[in-house]
């Protein structure tokens, strides 16, 4: 079955220094992968994918994702955090067109939490 | 900017009452979807439609159903409302991949919260 784990419930950094939210996924054949963020009481606003080519992808707000495909992970990072980077991420995953409609996954989210 | 708007951002219901979430798009996306969302389930999808009058099953499409009569609203529905049904409810929409029904990026809502007492 297709899923999606974020390890970490919440991570804290300074402000200014790097940051990286985990994620690994499981799906058949080739991911698209996907982060989201939320800022309170707001919806999913979207961050940045990967569908195929470099596996370093550029999104934004400063933030970049590194696709591993031996690893299964595509982790979050930012090289310096700002107090306002401060929200919920989310990863999702679908897989690769293969035919027929393909679901969207969603992980359970991580809390940002950037200290002044 | 893709705008998606949601009918109410809080709402307050009893048990057993018919509850109407509407969601609206202006960017003309043929997919829309509805989520609900509860601390540490994450985002959990209930119905998704490809088009006008189509619709499919989530993960958890018990108690609620869907409509879409026009291309840009599709509504969610709460036909008697229960305590376990309080929760997050956010709508989006995306473009589906050429000859496929498949999502790219979702844009989302900014969300209903939905208490039932």
């Amino acid at each position: 079955a297709q899923s999606v784990a974020q390890p970490e419930d919440q991570v804290n950094v300074a402000e200014g220094n790097p940051l990286t939210v985990k994620c690994t996924y499981s799906v058949s054949g080739n991911p698209y992968l996907f982060w989201y963020v939320q800022y309170p009481n707001r919806g999913l606003q979207f961050l940045l994918k990967y569908i195929t080519g470099d596996n370093l992808v550029k999104g934004s707000y400063g933030f970049e994702a590194e696709f591993n495909k031996s690893q299964t992970s595509f982790h979050l990072k930012k090289p310096s955090a700002l107090v306002s980077d401060s929200a919920l991420y989310f990863c999702a995953v679908r897989a690769a067109y293969s035919g027929g409609y393909q679901k969207v996954t969603f992980g359970t989210g991580t809390k940002l939490q950037v200290i002044p | 900017d893709v705008k998606v708007t949601q009918s109410s951002r809080y709402l307050v219901k009893r048990t057993g009452e018919k509850v109407f979430l509407e969601c609206v798009q202006d960017m003309d996306h043929e997919n829309m979807f509805w989520y609900r969302q509860d601390p540490g389930l994450g985002l959990r999808l209930i119905y998704f439609s490809y088009d006008v009058k189509m619709k499919e099953k989530g993960d958890i499409p018990e108690g609620y159903s869907v409509s879409r009569e026009k291309k840009e609203r599709f509504s969610l529905i709460l036909e008697s409302a229960s305590t376990n049904q309080t929760s997050m409810y956010l709508c989006a929409s995306s473009f589906a991949h050429i000859g496929t029904l498949n999502t790219d990026t979702q844009y989302f809502g900014p969300g209903t919260r939905l208490t039932v007492l």
